[in-house]
């Protein structure tokens, strides 16, 4: 079964360097999306991206956060400058499309901010 | 999208069904029910869903009352596998985001 995978599966950075998270979507999808949950709270919604272009995304994702389909496979995640509160797991997510579409998650890449 | 309401933990024993309700009284007519499960810090996984109609695949059953405003996940045989959080979330049609609640902590117990 298809599935989605990220890259790498735990980052480990210092506050201030950037970081690009890594996901390859389900071939056929054609719509993406990041989550973050930082430890022992919610799955939090950051952005979803569709057509090459952000279709929608939440207060998180502010100027820090960029997102890019730089190729027909991946699907990346960029801070520019990271905090110590972007210490989280990072999920990535595709779906064939809206509504009566479900969404497949990766396993996620745990990002440590140090 | 509309709000869920989903107990905080529940309890099952190893074998039989689990029972997971999920309250969605706002619910419109254009809104998907859907369920997901994180096992522990992985990825959400998708369960099942469900517009109006009941429907079972080979993970789960969906029952969803004839007036929408509630749902039921139906585990047939829990086992210790199961053991996870489970996500009851409405979605619209034309919604980008899928908005994640607190979730039902299930413990399944030999």
């Amino acid at each position: 079964e298809p599935e989605v995978t990220q890259t790498p599966s735990h980052q480990v950075t210092q506050m201030g360097q950037e970081v690009i998270l890594r996901c390859v979507p389900i071939s056929n999808h054609l719509y993406f999306y990041w989550y973050r949950q930082i430890l022992g709270q919610k799955v939090e919604f950051l952005v979803s991206f569709y057509n090459n272009e952000i279709s929608e995304k939440s207060e998180i994702f502010d100027d820090q956060f960029s997102v890019e389909r730089p190729d027909g496979s991946n699907f990346t995640l960029k801070i520019r400058s990271t905090k110590l509160e972007d210490s989280a797991m990072y999920f990535c997510a595709s779906s064939e499309r809206l509504g009566n579409s479900p969404l497949h998650f990766g396993n996620g890449t745990r990002l440590t901010v140090t | 999208d509309a709000k869920t309401t989903q107990p905080t933990s529940m309890d099952c024993a190893e074998g039989r069904a689990a029972n997971l309700p999920c309250n969605h009284s706002t619910i419109s007519g254009n809104e998907y029910v859907y369920w997901y499960r994180q096992i522990h810090s992985q990825g959400p996984q998708y369960i099942i869903h469900g517009l109006k109609n009941n429907e079972t695949n080979e993970m789960a059953s969906l029952i969803i009352t004839e007036d929408r405003k509630s749902s039921t996940l139906i585990l047939p045989h829990a086992t210790l596998r199961d053991t996870a959080v489970y996500y009851c979330i409405v979605r619209s049609t034309g919604g980008f985001k899928t908005i994640f609640g607190a979730g039902t902590r299930l413990f399944v117990k030999a």
